[in-house]
């Protein structure tokens, strides 16, 4: 069965480090997305992606947050210089459409610690 | 800002009885709502969902009810299995101001189906 996978499963950095997260969607989908869910919390997301660009983003997701589809398959989340509050799971997740009716396929997450 | 609220942490049930997690939502633009389950250390996977001009939903032993007067959701399982046991988070998304790609999870009920 198509997955979305994400690497790396867990990555610890120091605070102002230069981080990025990478996934690769399911193949046929068109629309990429990024979440994140601070221990405890819930699932809030970061950013929508389509076409080769952003189609929504949170507030959130500020001017240290960039993604981008560098080729057919990647799909990343860049942080250029980590804080403490940034220490949380990312999800990817892909859809096949767009519209409200678009089931999300998630991946298993990336750990982001921060220190 | 809690748009998406599922106001119990935790419920517990035996094998073979009914679970129902409740979830509740404020903005009335929502039209659209989905349950994820989670499983530790793996991403949300998609469950069902149900629009909102239904008040009913149904697929095998899960089952979404839609009660819009009272801005209300609830995922019934029945029979409840051990393999139930997971987190299951309630989303919304809206199809108006196009904000249809964006996801509002609430914080998540850990279901337990103790055998």
């Amino acid at each position: 069965e198509p997955e979305v996978t994400q690497t790396p499963s867990h990555q610890v950095t120091q605070m102002g480090q230069e981080v990025i997260l990478r996934c690769v969607p399911i193949s046929n989908h068109l629309y990429f997305y990024w979440y994140r869910q601070i221990l405890g919390q819930k699932v809030e997301f970061l950013v929508s992606f389509y076409n080769n660009e952003i189609s929504e983003k949170s507030e959130i997701f500020d001017d240290q947050f960039s993604v981008e589809r560098p080729d057919g398959s990647n799909f990343t989340l860049k942080i250029r210089s980590t804080k403490l509050e940034d220490s949380a799971m990312y999800f990817c997740a892909s859809s096949a459409s767009g519209g409200w009716t678009g089931e999300l396929f998630f991946g298993e997450g990336s750990r982001l610690t921060v220190l | 800002d809690q748009q998406v609220k599922q106001n119990s942490p935790s419920l517990s049930v035996q094998e073979g009885r009914i679970s129902i997690l409740n979830c509740d939502y404020t903005n009335s633009m929502f039209d659209y709502f989905l349950w994820y389950k989670k499983y530790p250390a793996e991403g949300p996977t998609f469950l069902i969902s149900i629009s909102s001009i239904k008040d009913k939903n149904e697929d095998g032993r899960f089952t979404v009810f839609l009660n819009k007067s009272a801005k209300h959701l609830s995922l019934h399982i029945v029979p409840s299995q051990p393999g139930d046991s997971a987190v299951y988070f309630c989303a919304a998304s809206s199809d108006s101001g196009g904000s249809n790609y964006k996801l509002t999870f609430g914080k998540g009920t850990l279901l337990t189906v103790n055998p």
